[in-house]
Order: C-alpha cells, then sequence, then structure tokens
C-alpha cells in the first residue's frame, strides 16, 4: 500500500495567520482527500485533489480559506488561511488504493490555533 | 442523507473480556464498509473491507461481521496493545466515503 508522509505533525499557531500542510505519496495517484477531524467527531472531507485541475471542495469548505495545490501526481499542500480557534483540529491527507483497502491515511497534523 | 453511526463510544475492558463494536448505517447503494484502527497521534490504518451482507473478514484477534444495517466489529480475549479507537466507513456507490465519530477502546491488563 502506499506511504503517505505529512508534515508539519503539529503546531501552534497564533490567530489570523496561515499554516501550510505538505503531504507526500511515494507512488502516483490520481486524487488526493484532505480531511479535518475534530475530537470525538468523524472525518470530515474538505475537499478531493485532482493533479492539474482545482480541487472539489465539500459543503461548508471554501477555496479561499483552505487553498489546495496538486502540482504532480505524488504531492499536494493544504493551507489553512486566516485561522482561528475553531480551526484547530487534526488535518488528514488521504488517497484510496485500488485493492479494496480504503483509503491510506498520512499521520496527521494536529493544529492548535492560539 | 448518508448517515454512520457507532457505539458505544468508548468501551473499557479487561484484558481477555471479549465485546463487540457497532456500526449502524444507512446509505444509497453501499459499495463497500471499512473499518480503520487510530492510535493516538497518528492517521487511521485500514483493518477491514466488507462489501455484503453475511460477508466475515478476521484478522488476529478480530472479526468484521456485515448485515443490510449494521456491522460489528468483534474483539476476543483482547490485549492492553488493542487499546485505540476503532472507525467504520461505508463507501456508497457514488464513492462518496462517509466516517462514524469511532469508538474509543480502552484494555486494561
Amino acid at each position: 500500500s502506499a506511504v503517505i508522509s505529512q508534515k508539519p505533525s503539529r503546531d501552534i499557531c497564533q490567530r489570523g495567520t496561515s499554516l501550510t500542510i505538505q503531504c507526500q505519496v511515494d507512488s502516483q495517484v490520481t486524487m488526493m482527500f484532505w480531511y479535518r477531524q475534530q475530537p470525538g467527531q468523524s472525518l470530515t472531507l474538505i475537499a478531493t485533489a485532482n493533479q492539474g485541475s482545482e480541487a472539489t471542495y465539500e459543503s461548508g469548505f471554501v477555496i479561499d480559506k483552505f487553498p489546495i495545490s496538486r502540482p504532480n501526481l505524488t504531492f499536494s499542500t493544504l493551507t489553512v488561511s486566516n485561522m482561528s480557534p475553531e480551526d484547530s483540529s487534526i488535518y488528514l491527507c488521504s488517497v484510496e488504493e485500488g485493492t479494496g483497502r480504503g483509503y491510506t491515511f498520512g499521520s496527521g497534523t494536529r493544529l492548535t490555533v492560539v | 442523507e448518508d448517515q454512520v453511526t457507532q457505539s458505544p463510544e468508548a468501551l473499557r475492558l479487561q484484558e481477555g473480556e471479549s465485546s463487540s463494536l457497532n456500526c449502524s448505517y444507512t446509505v444509497s447503494g453501499l459499495r463497500g464498509l471499512f473499518w480503520y484502527r487510530q492510535d493516538p497521534g497518528k492517521g487511521p490504518e485500514f483493518l477491514f473491507t466488507l462489501y455484503s451482507a453475511g460477508e466475515e473478514k478476521e484478522k488476529e484477534r478480530l472479526k468484521a461481521t456485515l448485515t443490510k444495517k449494521e456491522s460489528f466489529l468483534h474483539i476476543t480475549a483482547p490485549k492492553p496493545e488493542d487499546s485505540a479507537t476503532y472507525l467504520c466507513a461505508v463507501q456508497a456507490n457514488n464513492n462518496d466515503m462517509r466516517f462514524g465519530a469511532g469508538t474509543r477502546l480502552t484494555v486494561k491488563p
């Protein structure tokens, strides 16, 4: 299965600033997914990133707040912009394995906004 | 709307005390139901995929089963290293994936 490297693993940021999270996959994948996981809640899909096209955002998430880049088939970034304490969460990238193994996830980025 | 509900939210077991976790779902056409294990500070790790009612999968002390409305993750004679959050997810025929909130399992020695 794919191996995903995600960084940073954690960060504490000031409100009003932005943080860019990087996700590197060890194989080429068509789609990459960005999730948010808040304490005690289920994973919520933020957007789906395809190489060479704009990301597709889920209801409640907008490009100005969560811009995504997908420059090639092995890399993606998610930026959390103009952060507020409500953005404190774990952010995860993932890819879908084509062998009935569901999704493979990165180790996550634990973001705290103060 | 597709929904996934996991119960209980938290479960504490003594080592060797078998139990089951529940995942109830409603989905407009099930493509697959997935179980994941998530350890603190890590991303979810794939355990099983189930595709149709009656299907069962086993791995060490874990067995997953599926009906038309729910899935169970049975844990037989658990050990402390089985302590983790277990997530259930359903994928619809349109490929949308929806996750439950998870069951946080603690196994005491």
